[in-house]
């Protein structure tokens, strides 16, 4: 599988945007990017995941390089609830997928 | 909505004690894994199913640990002789199968295990 490299922790204010970078050189391009997150003692959950373009849902925003080397998952306005390991993960779309490649992920703390 | 649930959530054993996990995955999911995490790490695969046909296995699944799910339904998590290294959470986690393999993955809560 296709590494990715995000950076251990990051803090941010209550209310106000965050922007979680992932770096993923050797991707592939039937690689999907996928986010998933962990609040504290909870199981991971799903965020988001994109190919090209930039995505959006309710919990968040997703937006891929155009040489989809790296992207950035965006949290418009972080609340305390937001506080959690954020895990950027690379996964085949060729239908052979299966498991998920946790990496460390981001630990996200959030001050008011 | 019933999520994915997972029993026990805590358990306490001594060194070379068996224990058995079970998971609930969400219904009329076909896909169930097995995933380990221990303190500060992202979880990792042990091992997964569609329906009841166990498909791939970790090379950290060792001949201790065993896994089934023999009506395509729950899964149990046996593992026997257990060590202290196995002390970890144990989370599992369903999905459902789409056409072109994209799927998302529901995860437990968790069961935590602590062998003395």
């Amino acid at each position: 599988d296709a590494k990715t490299t995000q950076p251990n922790s990051m803090e941010s204010n209550e209310e106000e945007p965050v922007h979680l970078p992932c770096n993923h050189s050797t991707i592939s391009g039937t690689d999907y990017i996928h986010w998933y997150r962990q609040l504290p003692s909870q199981g991971p959950e799903y965020v988001i995941h994109g190919l090209t373009s930039n995505v959006n849902n309710r919990m968040a925003s997703l937006a891929i390089a155009e040489d989809r080397k790296s992207s950035t998952l965006i949290l418009h306005r972080a609340t305390l609830r937001d506080a959690a390991v954020y895990y950027c993960i690379l996964r085949d779309n060729t239908g052979t997928a299966s498991k998920l490649t946790f990496g460390t992920g981001t630990r996200l703390q959030v001050t008011l | 909505d019933t999520g994915v649930s997972q029993n026990p959530r805590h358990k306490i054993t001594k060194r070379g004690q068996n224990v058995t996990f079970r998971c609930d995955p969400i219904s009329e999911h076909n896909r169930l894994y097995w995933y380990r995490q221990t303190l500060g790490q992202g979880p990792e695969f042990l091992t997964y199913f569609q329906n009841e046909a166990q498909l791939e296995k970790s090379r950290l699944l060792s001949d201790r640990f065993s896994a089934e799910r023999p009506k395509g339904s729950f899964s149990t998590l046996e593992i026997q002789r257990t060590e202290q290294g196995d002390s970890a959470m144990y989370l599992c986690a369903s999905s459902r199968l789409w056409r072109g393999g994209l799927e998302t993955q529901y995860f437990g809560p968790g069961t935590r295990l602590l062998v003395l």
